[in-house]
């Protein structure tokens, strides 16, 4: 998975829960994206980062927030978890933006009851 | 919109044939072009990629094709193995703003090889 690691793998949360995951990597890549991925849907962009403190918002974006103090974390924040939001979570990197390939994580499971 | 899809969403093979999994996009301008691969439980891996000045390009045992005229890219998968079984996307760049970019990924195709 290209040096990305996400943590958790796994949660499960009740409505009205704050939940943070996180995307570690150590391919020292300057593009990170989270995605959330559900079934008939293809993977859809919540938001990316473009840089140290550098973010901006994807095709859905409500809900989520996001911050990258540092080159290799970048981290998802669902404010008040809802049972919408119940999803596979991905993580991908980039070297560069433009057309440069994207390489995503393992992907973390989030259940929200 | 814009949109990146899939015809069909299953495919199953005998192990061993080839395998052909396609993809149309609506956005005539689209000038790049990727396929993923994502088996059970993890995250895409990328595949091949072409960019529009090809109609063809080929890899280990995959084939991409590219058809400009009609809209359409096409995987293909020489003797199809076990290994092989996954979801396969296509996915084109989305320009959003002046910092980076998006893919549009579709849906994706489960390939079943059977035995």
């Amino acid at each position: 998975d290209a040096g990305i690691t996400q943590s958790p793998r796994h949660k499960v949360t009740e409505t009205g829960t704050p939940v943070t995951l996180r995307c570690h990597q150590t391919e020292n890549h300057r593009y990170m994206y989270w995605y959330r991925q559900d079934p008939g849907h293809g993977l859809r962009l919540i938001h990316y980062s473009y840089g140290v403190k550098d973010t901006d918002k994807g095709e859905v974006s409500d809900g989520y927030s996001v911050s990258r103090s540092k080159t290799e974390d970048f981290l998802l924040t669902l404010e008040s978890a809802t049972s919408s939001q119940t999803s596979v979570y991905f993580c991908a990197i980039s070297r560069t933006g433009g057309t440069d390939t994207q390489y995503f994580g393992p992907g973390t499971r989030l259940t929200v009851l | 919109g814009e949109s990146v899809g899939l015809h069909l969403p299953t495919l199953s093979v005998q192990e061993g044939d080839n395998s052909i999994i396609n993809c149309a996009y609506s956005n005539s301008a689209s000038d790049y072009f990727i396929w993923y691969k994502q088996e059970s439980g993890k995250g895409p891996q990328f595949i091949i990629d072409i960019r529009s000045n090809m109609d063809k390009r080929q890899g280990q045992r995959v084939t991409v094709l590219l058809n400009k005229t009609v809209k359409h890219l096409s995987l293909q998968i020489a003797a199809t193995q076990p290994g092989d079984s996954a979801v396969y996307f296509c996915a084109e760049p989305l320009f959003f703003d002046n910092y980076g970019q998006n893919f549009v990924f579709g849906p994706g195709t489960r390939l079943s090889v059977l035995p």
